[in-house]
């Protein structure tokens, strides 16, 4: 079970769309629709922005959006904001009642 | 509204156990499993295993397996995650979080992190 593959970095700027991929395999985010993300700003705990693939929980933000092709899951933030500068988490079910995170991704507002 | 309130923050010595609690408020305690996450400081997020506060049944990632166990006493809907043999590098915030109704798909609600410290 290893840690899904996320870039270490990705940045922006304000009104712009930023993409974030998270590469993991056909054990994990190919076999299953249980992909989650997290957003978690400096020193704060994390926030779910998306689970199963695509839904969002009530209050987050229709610019956060995400999709699955194969073994790679996105998240895509568009109309870029300040607010949004914080470091993002993927997470898939990897079977067996077990969970793996990716490596994490800090993105950058220019 | 939802609360989970962790145990404070433990220093430990190399090989010693540590017990961390993780109370929950706002809803019925036994209708979610429990995540138990870690983080070393600027690292990543690490999911460590969850329990299912109605049986009690817990699975853990391999890493942790063997090291690591989750209880829980539903009289007072808190859970708890208990470390063994630590390590320096198990120095870390631990988290415990609220997964979705379909335990996988995610946790909505997280506690507020228990720093433990792992120094000789």
């Amino acid at each position: 079970q290893s840690a899904l593959t996320q870039p270490a970095s990705v940045s922006g700027s304000p009104g712009q769309s930023i993409s974030i991929s998270c590469t993991g395999s056909s054990s994990d985010v190919g076999s299953y629709d249980l992909v989650s993300w997290y957003q978690q700003h400096p020193g704060k705990v994390p926030k779910l922005l998306i689970f199963e693939v695509t839904k969002r929980p009530s209050g987050v933000s229709n610019r956060f959006s995400a999709s699955k092709s194969g073994n790679t899951a996105s998240l895509t933030i568009s109309g870029l904001q300040a607010e949004d500068e914080a470091d993002y988490y993927c997470c898939s079910y990897a079977g067996s009642s077990t969970l793996v995170f990716g490596g994490g991704t800090k993105l950058t507002v220019l | 509204q939802v609360q989970l309130v962790q145990s404070g923050a433990e220093v430990k010595r190399p090989g010693a156990s540590v017990k961390v609690s993780c109370r929950a408020a706002g809803y019925t305690f036994t209708d979610h499993f429990i995540y138990w996450v870690r983080q070393a400081p600027g690292q990543g997020l690490e999911w460590m295993g969850w329990i299912d506060p109605r049986s009690g049944g817990a699975s853990y990632a391999p890493p942790f397996q063997g090291r690591v166990t989750m209880t829980r006493d539903t009289s007072i809907s808190t859970a708890y995650l208990e470390v063994g043999r630590l390590r320096s590098d198990d120095t870390a915030f631990y988290f415990c979080a609220r997964a979705l109704p379909q335990a996988a798909a995610g946790s909505d609600s997280w506690g507020q992190g228990t720093l433990v410290s792992v120094s000789s």
